[in-house]
């Protein structure tokens, strides 16, 4: 079964507007963490940010903010301000810390930031 | 810090040959991680290790693959015989178990394997 659901393969977004990539997951582990990374046309995976799922706060990294709403289990990363440089795949994962930190990504959504 | 090591970062080889992906975790890191990507079927995970102890294989494909972690500092993904299938970029990540970063995966710039 898939854990881990990002339901947008693609998105075409024009420069300057907000962003929100949905991601979706499945866990009965109440102890567990989300990431986002980001892997532009070059290849490297680059980590955007991390939410834990006893933190209170969503979490903030400058441009990107992870909306965190536990009870339906999402963590849609929001990308405010889109420039250019955020054409890129994005990919959701999670982290299960009470099987053995066990780490899974989403299939990614493709960004196209238009001029 | 390097960050994480892989080699080669390209291979190209025939089918039945057998291929072997190397990779450096950072100092420091207990936990690495072997990803695939492929188009079809996005980031799988292989197999991972935690304290050089291999967690959960169930990702490898099959028999023709195997991982080992002999030490801290270097891990080997083998293919044997190698299939045009297998035709992907490895990725090879590592993490701390605790403390600051523990919840980090470092990437490698991953090895692209075309298997012909």
């Amino acid at each position: 079964a898939q854990k881990i659901t990002q339901t947008q393969p693609g998105m075409f977004v024009q420069e300057k507007e907000a962003v929100t990539l949905d991601c979706t997951y499945d866990t009965s582990d109440p102890s567990y963490g989300l990431f986002w990374y980001k892997q532009p046309s070059s290849g490297e995976m680059i980590f955007l940010i991390y939410q834990g799922s006893y933190d209170q706060q969503n979490a903030t990294e400058g441009r990107y903010s992870l909306n965190f709403q536990k009870a339906r289990k999402s963590a849609n990363l929001v990308i405010s301000a889109s420039q250019l440089g955020d054409s890129a795949m994005y990919f959701c994962a999670m982290r299960e810390v009470n099987r053995d930190d066990k780490i899974i990504f989403g299939k990614g959504t493709r960004l196209h930031i238009l001029p | 810090d390097a960050g994480v090591i892989q080699s080669p970062r390209h291979e190209v080889t025939e089918m039945g040959q057998e291929v072997t992906l190397r990779c450096k975790p950072i100092s420091g890191h207990n936990s690495l991680f072997w990803y695939r990507q492929t188009m079809m079927r996005g980031l799988e995970l292989l197999i991972y290790f935690n304290n050089n102890v291999p967690i959960d294989d169930s990702g490898m494909p099959e028999d023709r693959f195997s991982a080992k972690m002999p030490n801290a500092s270097f891990s080997t993904l083998k293919i044997q015989p190698s299939e045009p299938r297998d035709s992907a970029v490895y990725f090879c990540a590592s993490s701390p178990l605790s403390g600051s970063g523990a919840n980090v995966l470092t990437f490698g710039a991953g090895s692209r394997l075309t298997v012909l």
